[in-house]
């Protein structure tokens, strides 16, 4: 596709229920990135996927969290047993690999967990 | 540790006049300095980038301004426009690795 794309773009659940959001990146771009951003805050890194190397999982809150990508494209991350502090929106980006290059994210996925 | 320290964390500009928004990094390894705009409920969308060889970019009413020596950049928005009422995140970044500030939130008041 022309952007990143993801889904859903809003998702409420209840309290200690999974949760699974799909990146479906740039079309090329190597490298893709997950962000969460609660309201009105910053944009928290979670984790890093580059080609076949192992991701960097450096920023994942807490092993609820996991995120998957198959076959170099589309991403999924998991929330398992969401917990309110979970609420925020999770960012989507994808980028080409080259000295210069910037990324480009996502409309997000907007998580509310009731 | 963040990487890029920016402020204002919040700004308020009458319509016609000057917005700035400051950066600083330590890491002189970065190479790409972008900037992004993110409207409410959308993701942030790259606005303007600079290089570390250039002092100055300007894109329309928008301009980077680089200073490669004090490790700081800042990001001048000319004739403000309410429409220009967003956050903006300024970001540095080194092959993979992308560093974000913690964003400025701009007012225009018409």
């Amino acid at each position: 596709g022309a952007g990143v794309s993801q889904s859903p773009s809003n998702k409420v659940t209840e309290k200690g229920k999974d949760v699974e959001l799909r990146c479906d990146p740039i079309s090329g771009h190597t490298a893709l990135y997950w962000y969460r951003q609660s309201l009105g805050q910053g944009l928290e890194f979670l984790i890093y996927f580059q080609g076949n190397s192992a991701p960097d999982k450096s920023g994942l809150p807490s092993d609820r969290f996991s995120a998957e990508r198959t076959g170099g494209s589309v991403s999924t991350l998991t929330i398992q047993r969401t917990q309110q502090e979970d609420s925020a929106v999770y960012l989507c980006a994808s980028s080409l690999i080259r000295a210069g290059n910037t990324i480009y994210f996502g409309e997000g996925s907007w998580l509310t967990v009731v | 540790q963040q990487q890029v320290k920016q402020s204002p964390q919040s700004l308020i500009v009458q319509k016609g006049g000057i917005s700035i928004i400051n950066c600083a990094y330590e890491n002189t390894a970065f190479d790409y300095f972008p900037w992004y705009q993110q409207f409410p409920g959308k993701g942030p969308a790259l606005l303007i980038a600079i290089r570390p060889d250039v002092s100055e970019k300007k894109e329309g009413r928008f301009t980077i301004s680089f200073n490669k020596s004090a490790k700081q950049f800042s990001l001048h928005i000319m004739d403000s426009q309410p429409g220009d009422s967003a956050t903006y995140f300024c970001a540095a970044t080194t092959g993979n690795q992308f560093y974000f500030g913690t964003g400025t939130s701009l007012t225009v008041i018409p």
